[in-house]
C-alpha cells in the first residue's frame, strides 16, 4: 500500500518559494501508472488542483498557477517536490500530495486521487 | 478553468437518503468518465469514494453511487449513517491542457 508524506517550512515569507516534498512509501515515483500530484485547500474553502507530473515526462499545471510552479521528481530519494514562487497570503493552505490513478497503464483507480498525505500547511505572512 | 459546481450543503435523516449534483460544462463533466468523489471528515485528508463516475474503491461501503448525466454528475449516500456526515468534493478531468479541476464543495449534515 502506497503511503504519502509532505514536509517543508509551515511558514513562508511573502515574494518567497514555498519548497515541500512528498516522501513516498511502499511504491516508486518510477511508476509511470500513477500522476504524482498536488492540491491545496485554503481554509475553509474548496480544493484546488496545483499539478501532476508523470515520471519522465513534462508536469501538467493549473493555468492561474502556471507561471509560478514547478513540479518535479527524485527518483534517487523516492520522492517528488512543489516549488511555488513569489507567494502572497493567497497561498496560504493546506497543501497535499497525492497519487493520481493513470487510465491505460493499469492503476487501481484511474483519474481518481488514492491515497492523499496526511496534509501539511504553509502560511504566507512576514 | 471554473470549479465544478455543488450545492453548498445537503442533509438528511439517518436511514434517508441524499444526493448530491456536480454540474460542469462539455469540457469537463460531460466529455469525460474520469469523474471521482471525495469525502472529507473536518481537519483530515480527502479520501476517494467514487472514481471512473460510478466505481467504488475497495472498502467503500455500496451505500455510496455515483451517475451523470450530460454535464451534470451526482452522488448519491444511502441509508445515512452519522459517519457519513463530512465534506464531499467531486472532480472531473478537463483535458490536456488543463487536466483536473475540483468542485465547491457539499457540506453533508446527518440530522
Amino acid at each position: 500500500q502506497v503511503q504519502l508524506q509532505e514536509s517543508g517550512p509551515g511558514l513562508v515569507k511573502p515574494s518567497q518559494t514555498l519548497s515541500l516534498t512528498c516522501s513516498v512509501s511502499g511504491g516508486s515515483v518510477s511508476s509511470k501508472s500513477y500522476g504524482w500530484s498536488w492540491i491545496r485547500q485554503p481554509a475553509g474553502k474548496a480544493l484546488e488542483w496545483i499539478g501532476r507530473i508523470y515520471s519522465g515526462e513534462s508536469a501538467n499545471y493549473n493555468p492561474s498557477l502556471k507561471s509560478r510552479v514547478t513540479i518535479s521528481v527524485d527518483t534517487s530519494k523516492n520522492q517528488f517536490s512543489l516549488n511555488l514562487n513569489s507567494v502572497t497570503a493567497a497561498d496560504t493552505a493546506v497543501y497535499y500530495c497525492a497519487i493520481q490513478g493513470r487510465a491505460g497503464y493499469g492503476s487501481e483507480s484511474p483519474g481518481g486521487f488514492d491515497p492523499w498525505g496526511q496534509g501539511t500547511l504553509v502560511t504566507v505572512s512576514s | 478553468q471554473s470549479a465544478l459546481t455543488q450545492p453548498p450543503s445537503a442533509s438528511g435523516s439517518p436511514g434517508q437518503s441524499v444526493t448530491i449534483s456536480c454540474t460542469g460544462t462539455s469540457s469537463d463533466v460531460g466529455a469525460y468518465k474520469y469523474v471521482s468523489w471525495y469525502q472529507q471528515h473536518p481537519g483530515k485528508a480527502p479520501k476517494l469514494m467514487i472514481y471512473e463516475v460510478s466505481k467504488r474503491p475497495s472498502g467503500v461501503p455500496d451505500r455510496f453511487s455515483g451517475a451523470k448525466s450530460g454535464n451534470t454528475a451526482s452522488l448519491t449516500v444511502s441509508g445515512l449513517q452519522a459517519e457519513d456526515e463530512a465534506d464531499y468534493y467531486c472532480s472531473s478531468y478537463a483535458g490536456s491542457n488543463i487536466p483536473y479541476v475540483f468542485g465547491t464543495g457539499t457540506k453533508v449534515t446527518v440530522l
